[in-house]
């Protein structure tokens, strides 16, 4: 079974509007950690932000910020004031310990592509 | 501070040859992955080492495909031979801590011909 799923294989928004890329992940862990990483055409993998599941606030790093449920395994990215740079590849990404303790598990990604 | 290097950036050879990818992690990082990426199949592990000890290398397709880590400042990902189907990008990522945020080199891009 696939730990990591992005449903949207491509998203579009407009300069300045916000975006919600979606992620659900699959564990019986009650210890994990996800994460969203962007990769953009010149293909370096950047990570962004970080949310383990113990953590109450949803995290959040400048524009970035993580939409956390839960009880729906859900770890969406929301993405504010869209910028053309943000046209990348996001890919989610968790970690659980269900697995020998160090990789994670990614996603197949969506293409964010950011218009003026 | 610099971050993971990987060389080279690109590699074209021909199928038979072998291949050597060089990782470089960021400085004080204890563990180190190699990936690949392709179209078909995204990005996959393919070996990690905690302490230069590889822990999971599941994912290594076959014994054609070997890495090593010598010390705390160098690994490599071994082709050998190489085949048409191992074209993709191959990433080396370092950690500092298991589980944590794993930062990226910017690949190799191989292309066996």
């Amino acid at each position: 079974a696939q730990k990591i799923t992005q449903t949207q294989p491509g998203m579009f928004v407009q300069e300045k509007e916000a975006v919600t890329l979606d992620c659900t992940y699959d564990t019986s862990d009650q210890s994990y950690g996800l994460f969203w990483y962007k990769q953009p055409s010149s293909g370096e993998m950047i990570f962004l932000i970080y949310q383990g599941s113990y953590d109450e606030q949803n995290a959040t790093e400048g524009r970035y910020s993580l939409n956390f449920q839960k009880a729906r395994k859900s770890a969406n990215l929301v993405i504010s004031a869209s910028q053309l740079g943000d046209s990348a590849m996001y890919f989610c990404a968790m970690r659980d310990r269900g697995s020998t303790l160090g990789r994670l598990y990614f996603g197949r990604g969506t293409q964010l592509t950011v218009w003026p | 501070d610099a971050g993971v290097i990987q060389s080279p950036r690109h590699e074209v050879t021909e199928m038979g040859q072998e291949v050597t990818l060089r990782c470089k992690p960021i400085s004080g990082h204890d563990y180190l992955f190699w990936y690949r990426q392709t179209m078909m199949r995204g990005l996959e592990l393919l070996i990690y080492f905690n302490n230069n000890v590889p822990i999971d290398d599941s994912g290594m397709p076959e014994d054609r495909f070997s890495a090593k880590m010598p010390n705390a400042s160098f690994s490599t990902l071994k082709i050998q031979p190489s085949e048409p189907r191992d074209s993709a990008v191959y990433f080396c990522a370092s950690s500092s801590r298991g589980g944590g945020e794993q930062y990226f080199g910017p690949g190799t891009r191989l292309t066996v011909t």
